[in-house]
């Protein structure tokens, strides 16, 4: 079976700076999607970014990008530049093609002024 | 192109009463998923569904609970009988019919039972 383990229930950073919020997981598939999802107060949830495990490069979107690590099934998430906007609980995700997503249990992140 | 849709948002039932949840999922999307969220959890995967067929219902407790998605309208997510523990937030999520895409979130709808 397929977990995903995102071991910091919760993290602070101060705005302006980096913050790094990590996340593991175990599979045995070759081919998979990891993704990292924000869910605000709204309880939307919003992709934030996404990876495919055949890529060897990171992927970013603008001030938001992750270190994958294929070897250590491992897949943090860096927001730079941190807003007060960002604050929200973060899902890491994984999805092997058309499947359902399986999520970690999140991260709640908040920006200090 | 509006996203996906969730109705009702807000849902309150009494222990015992039946609870049916509305997903119209983004146009063009046949793939829909089910997630059920308790408090300060992750999203847990119930059940997947195309157009008049249910793909995997792993996810989806044996009684009580059923999904159906139509030719036509929404997908229809329903609990029989609730029970308090039934109280969560169910989200949906659409993806098109190409394979290797992100699913695209509707807002929920959070259900109490009282």
């Amino acid at each position: 079976a397929q977990t995903v383990t995102q071991s910091q229930p919760e993290m602070s950073v101060q705005e302006a700076e980096t913050v790094t919020l990590s996340c593991t997981y175990d599979t045995s598939e070759s081919d998979y999607y990891l993704f990292w999802y924000k869910q605000p107060p709204s309880r939307q949830m919003i992709l934030v970014i996404r990876q495919e495990a055949y890529k060897q490069q990171n992927a970013t979107e603008n001030r938001f990008s992750v270190n994958f690590q294929k070897a250590a099934k491992s897949f943090s998430l860096k927001i730079s530049d941190s807003q007060l906007g960002d604050a929200a609980m973060y899902f890491c995700a994984y999805k092997v093609n058309n499947n359902d997503m399986r999520f970690g249990a999140g991260t709640r992140l908040t920006v200090k002024p | 192109n509006a996203g996906v849709m969730q109705n009702p948002r807000h849902l309150v039932r009494r222990r015992g009463q039946e609870a049916r949840l509305r997903c119209s999922p983004m146009k063009g999307h046949s793939h829909v998923y089910w997630y059920r969220q308790l408090p300060e959890e992750g999203l847990k995967f119930m059940v997947y569904l195309q157009k008049e067929n249910i793909i995997d219902e792993s996810g989806m407790p044996k009684e009580r609970f059923s999904a159906e998605f139509p030719k036509e309208g929404p997908s229809i997510l329903r609990i029989q009988q609730v029970v308090r523990g039934d109280s969560a937030a169910y989200f949906c999520a659409s993806s098109p019919l190409a394979e290797n895409y992100e699913q695209y979130f509707g807002p929920g709808t959070r259900l109490t039972v009282t």
